[in-house]
């Protein structure tokens, strides 16, 4: 089956520690992006990355790294200068830039211990 | 920038109804809108995909259509069901960058 996975599905921090959330794609789209989503609200855009070994920042990257080493993958470091980690992460995926279908993955929830 | 509104925020209808949901945008130059439903602690599926040069797009239950003009699309569900009971979203892309604003959602609550 073609999708996305997410991984881990639950994920603890603790103060001053970076984690990575694995984003990995099979459906062979070149556009792979990272939404954040707090209760009660929409999605909002972390980083997105149009083609290997590039991506550009989102509304809210502060505190927030990417890499994009294949296309397949697209994993989101989330640094101890993110002082506010506790929410819901999405990673989506399409064909090109944003302007085909979106499809998402399954999701991270993140807290802080 | 662009700016997605969707109202109510919440709605709760019996079983059985025919019922709309409302998504509006600022900007009119997009180049689709689409349609998503997230179940609560999961990730979001897709349910329609209007291009900017259509009107509508129907899937089973589901109709979506879109007014650029107006800059507003609705999706109406027909006949609702308790499994349909879940948050609906709508999405727009940028036209420059390619990334897609969200509006916040619509719970929906269907009552057997």
């Amino acid at each position: 089956d073609g999708g996305i996975t997410q991984s881990p599905k639950y994920l603890f921090r603790k103060e001053g520690q970076n984690v990575t959330l694995s984003c990995e794609q099979n459906l062979n789209h070149d556009a792979m992006y990272w939404y954040r989503q707090d209760p009660g609200q929409g999605l909002r855009l972390i980083y997105y990355s149009q083609i290997v070994n590039d991506f550009q920042k989102g509304d809210i990257a502060e505190g927030y790294s990417v890499s994009r080493e294949k296309k397949e993958s697209f994993p989101l470091t989330v640094t101890s200068a993110q002082k506010n980690p506790t929410a819901f992460y999405l990673c989506a995926s399409s064909t090109r830039s944003g302007n085909e279908k979106l499809f998402f993955g399954s999701g991270t929830q993140l807290s802080v211990l | 920038k662009q700016e997605v509104t969707q109202i109510p925020a919440a709605l709760s209808v019996p079983e059985g109804e025919n019922l709309v949901l409302n998504c509006s945008f600022t900007d009119s130059a997009i180049y689709n809108l689409q349609w998503f439903r997230q179940d609560p602690g999961k990730g979001l599926t897709s349910l329609l995909l209007i291009q900017s040069s259509q009107r509508e797009q129907t899937s089973g239950r589901l109709n979506a259509s879109l007014d650029k003009s107006s800059g507003r699309s609705t999706l109406y569900i027909a006949a609702s069901q308790p499994g349909d009971s879940a948050t609906y979203l709508c999405a727009v892309p940028n036209t420059n960058a390619g990334k897609s604003t969200f509006g916040d959602g619509t719970t929906l609550t269907v009552k057997p």
